[in-house]
């Protein structure tokens, strides 16, 4: 069983500031997705990463998938009230998804 | 967009009581998932459906039936509710391609109290 580990578990900031959030595993996934879910609704996919190393921007987001395809990394750019949320990074791999437990992100004005 | 539906966004129902969440999307979408989200433990997959009248266990079936009678619906049922079922239950679809599933589009949620 795939074990998805995301840190900080919880992050609380100064709209202005810039942060980054992670997601590692042992185990190698043929994608990795990110998601954010706000408070009251379901998860919204926000990226898939695919290739080893790729590097994809989402605005003030970037998204890493590591070089062995065992981890990831978001970072947020000038953070925003309005990014506030939980991070969800999610692997897959042929026949199964594994979710990691979040991180709960508080951007305060 | 993909749409997908979960007919109650909370509810309360007693201990012992057989309770049924409802799950509908729009895409055609050959799996859905059915999952409960704690605190700290994220999203946990109870069942599973990868075509009409078929499941699958996930990680946490225990004290939990599934139904998928038609390709759009899926159904969790809590058989005898007890209050450790207390939790957010999230449904999500998905289609598969080239051997993998692609991400997984959620509804908003049903949180679900037991008393």
């Amino acid at each position: 069983t795939q074990l998805l580990e995301q840190s900080p578990q919880f992050l609380s900031i100064q709209e202005g500031e810039n942060l980054t959030v992670y997601c590692n595993s042992s185990s190698v996934f043929s994608s990795l997705q990110w998601y954010r879910q706000e408070p009251g609704e379901g998860p919204v996919l926000l990226v898939t990463v695919v290739t080893g190393g790729e590097v994809k921007k989402l605005k003030r987001l970037t998204f890493q998938f590591g070089d062995a395809r065992k981890d990831s990394s978001l970072h947020i750019t000038a953070a925003q009230p309005g990014d506030t949320g939980l991070y969800l990074c999610a692997g897959t791999e042929v026949g199964d998804m594994r979710f990691g437990a979040g991180t709960r992100l508080t951007v305060k004005p | 967009d993909v749409k997908v539906t979960q007919s109650s966004r909370y509810l309360v129902k007693r201990t012992g009581e057989k309770v049924f969440l409802e799950c509908v999307q729009d895409m055609d979408h050959e799996n859905m998932f059915w999952y409960r989200q704690d605190p700290g433990l994220g999203l946990r997959l109870i069942y599973f459906s990868y075509d009409v009248k078929m499941k699958e266990k996930g990680d946490i079936p225990e004290g939990y039936s599934v139904s998928r009678e038609k390709k759009e619906r899926f159904s969790l049922i809590l058989e005898s509710a007890s209050t450790n079922q207390t939790s957010m239950y999230l449904c999500a679809s998905s289609f598969y391609q080239q051997g993998a599933y692609q991400p997984q589009h959620f509804g908003d949620g049903t949180r679900l109290s037991i008393l």
